[in-house]
């Protein structure tokens, strides 16, 4: 069973680089999409981006300035940057799977457990 | 971007009874292609990550339990929980996957009556 795990700084000041990682185990991070997904605190949810197993990725475009997204299949890793964050990128960032092989039009079947970044001097 | 609006924003429904969430779509979500509706549904626990209930408006994911059911299509869509269960407290969010950025819903809170 594929499991996810985010990894990072809690704490991050603003106009700096908010830089985290999602590990995938259980299971190869090839041949599906892989996306980013946050959630203010007491608020509801917005998708970051994704990123395919080839490489590409697509953004939201709210976002699509200051965010990348990178995989590194070595490791079963992809990682999210997200440069000069200021207080309203506070937010548990979800790392999330697509429920099928090439689909990048898909329903997320497996979360992260979520990791709460706070944008704070 | 395809906006996502939920009703209602809350509802607190006696244990066993029916519960109905709607969720419409600011544009269609059906694909012409396939005629299937790129629409999912979750659930959210306090302090835990949203759990695939529902994709493609009306399948149910493996291991969730039958009372849960999916319906609607184009642009109008619910979630039915046909008899409430205390462990279905929780917020539930539509999503649409038709394209991208991929939208949530804003989410309905489900308590117990």
């Amino acid at each position: 069973q594929v499991q996810l795990q985010e990894s990072g700084p809690g704490l991050v000041k603003p106009s700096e680089t908010l830089s985290l990682t999602c590990t995938v185990s259980g299971g190869s991070i090839s041949s599906y999409y892989w996306s980013w997904i946050r959630q203010p605190p007491g608020r509801g949810l917005e998708w970051i981006g994704y990123i395919y197993f080839s490489g590409s990725t697509d953004y939201n475009p709210s976002l699509k300035r200051r965010v990348s997204i990178s995989l590194d299949t070595s490791r079963n890793q992809f990682s999210l940057k997200l440069r000069s964050v200021i207080a309203a990128d506070t937010a548990v960032y979800y790392c999330a799977k697509g429920r099928e092989r090439n689909s990048a039009y898909d329903a997320f079947d497996i979360w992260g457990q979520g990791a709460m970044v706070t944008v704070s001097s | 971007d395809i906006v996502m609006t939920q009703s209602p924003d809350s509802l607190a429904v006696s244990l066993g009874e029916r519960a109905t969430i709607n969720c419409k779509s600011s544009q269609s979500v059906l694909y012409s292609s396939d005629n299937k509706n790129y629409l999912t549904w979750y659930q959210q626990k306090p302090g835990q990550p949203p759990k695939l209930l529902i994709y493609w408006a009306s399948t149910r994911e493996s291991g969730v339990p039958d009372r849960f059911s999916g319906s609607g299509s184009g642009t109008d869509f619910t979630l039915t929980i046909s008899s409430l269960q205390a462990e279905d407290v929780a917020f539930y969010y539509c999503q649409q996957y038709y394209s991208t950025p991929l939208t949530f819903g804003g989410g309905t809170k489900i308590q117990i009556k």
